[in-house]
């Protein structure tokens, strides 16, 4: 299995709504990420999780709340985001965090409202 | 703060034609330096990528060329077909990886006139 999944592929939510983004990857990779991408924007990267911990948040609002169950699961939960939000969230893993390919996801278009 | 510079932000070639894309990064601890294509809808999907120990990797018809010196590195995609058209990211890795991060340029969007 050389793929990313994601699940939902689209979703839309109200401003008060709590819903959960995951990701899954069965290639034995101990870095998975978090990107967020704006229409005709680069991926900007949330959060990177290396060997099953938190190692980098990049200032993210507290509305997004990452979890690695374990490592080959990635979940983005969502609470009371604002319309500025609606974005493609995509997941993205590598063999080891910093020197390696990175491999994306399909990501979950996500619509605010 | 570090940053990846992309130019040009459009490009437009006649189909068969080459297309070059260039990007300067500014950490000089930068060690890796990947090129993702994404299409409209779609995730970004690596296409070349070259580590700083070498000056030039190619595959096909894509080649990636890397100046450490000058801190830039460039895709060259020879003889381009309409399928080629897409937006292409370059990216280099902060801080030679230690954290993980990858820094993208802001992109360019190649069209492919058959």
């Amino acid at each position: 299995d050389t793929e990313v999944t994601q699940t939902p592929k689209h979703l839309v939510m109200g401003m008060t709504n709590k819903k959960s983004l995951k990701c899954e990857q069965h290639m034995g990779h101990r870095a998975m990420y978090w990107y967020k991408q704006k229409a005709k924007k680069p991926p900007e990267l949330m959060f990177v999780y290396s060997y099953e911990k938190l190692s980098i948040n990049e200032s993210v609002p507290s509305r997004f709340s990452p979890e690695c169950p374990n490592s080959s699961l990635l979940n983005l939960h969502l609470h009371a985001l604002q319309p500025e939000d609606s974005a493609l969230y995509l997941c993205a893993s590598s063999l080891e965090p910093g020197e390696d390919t990175q491999y994306f996801g399909p990501g979950t278009r996500l619509t605010v409202l | 703060g570090e940053n990846v510079e992309q130019h040009p932000s459009t490009l437009s070639v006649q189909e068969g034609d080459s297309a070059v894309i260039k990007c300067t990064y500014s950490d000089s601890a930068s060690n890796y330096f990947p090129w993702y294509k994404q299409e409209l809808g779609k995730r970004p999907q690596l296409i070349i990528d070259i580590r700083s120990n070498v000056g030039e990797k190619k595959d096909q018809r894509i080649a990636v060329t890397l100046n450490k010196t000058a801190k830039h590195f460039s895709l060259h995609i020879t003889e381009t077909q309409p399928e080629d058209s897409a937006v292409y990211f370059c990216a280099a890795n902060l801080y030679g990886g230690s954290q993980g991060n990858l820094i993208f340029g802001k992109g360019t969007k190649l069209s492919v006139k058959p």
